[in-house]
């Protein structure tokens, strides 16, 4: 069964303080793997998609990437307005649904 | 341009009594996805639909909920005698098509509380 693990719960940081969220899966094939960002009452808001180990995203402050296991959300001198829930998610090569991790609640102090 | 829309936004109803939540997707998006999310959880996949067909459902958690997709745009999720344990927040999203690496566009949810 797909499975999506994201790790540490809960992550305080200051304001300039890079940083870096887990997510460990397991997938029967990997199709995509999904990083979101949601806001507190909205949607999940989409960030990247990455394909295959070692490929890397960037967009401003992050940078995700991907090994077979394992992929990292790696925030370079957050700001307070980077607070947010970051959700990984899994689709894989066998079917339609994505299923998504728990989240990793960031909060960024001025 | 407009994105998901789902309404209502917030829905309080009463323990045993029926819900429709709906949910208008971006146009020209074929695939769409219901998913429910509770407090500090990420979102559980319910159904899957690709134009008018349900081409998943195995999330659905009993036949009390079902969902409907008739004209292969907006689809509504019903849930019949509520129970307390029902109470979420409901998200739907839609991607151009399902079969490939399409990201979701998500809504922003209808919150159900069942009394």
């Amino acid at each position: 069964e797909d499975q999506v693990t994201q790790s540490p719960e809960a992550l305080r940081l200051q304001e300039g303080e890079s940083s870096s969220l887990n997510c460990s899966y397991t997938v029967s094939g990997l199709r995509g793997l999904f990083w979101y960002r949601q806001d507190p009452g909205k949607g999940p808001e989409f960030l990247f998609t990455l394909y295959s180990a070692g490929e890397e995203k960037e967009k401003e402050r992050l940078k995700a990437t991907l090994t077979k296991k394992e992929s990292f959300l790696h925030i370079t001198a957050p700001k307070p307005e980077d607070s947010a829930t970051y959700l990984c998610a899994v689709r894989n090569t066998g079917g339609f649904k994505t299923i998504f991790g728990a989240g990793t609640r960031l909060f960024v102090k001025a | 341009g407009a994105g998901v829309s789902q309404t209502p936004s917030n829905k309080v109803t009463e323990k045993g009594k029926y819900v429709e939540l709906r949910c208008d997707p971006i146009s020209g998006h074929t695939a769409l996805y219901w998913y429910r999310q509770s407090l500090g959880q990420g979102p559980e996949f319910l159904i899957y639909f690709q134009g008018t067909g349900a081409a998943d459902d195995s999330g659905l958690p009993n036949d009390r909920f079902f969902a409907v997709r008739p004209e292969g745009s907006v689809s509504t999720l019903k849930i019949q005698r509520t129970e307390r344990g029902d109470s979420a927040v409901y998200l739907c999203a839609s991607s151009l098509t399902g079969a490939n690496n399409s990201p979701l566009h998500f809504g922003n949810g209808t919150r159900l509380t069942v009394t």
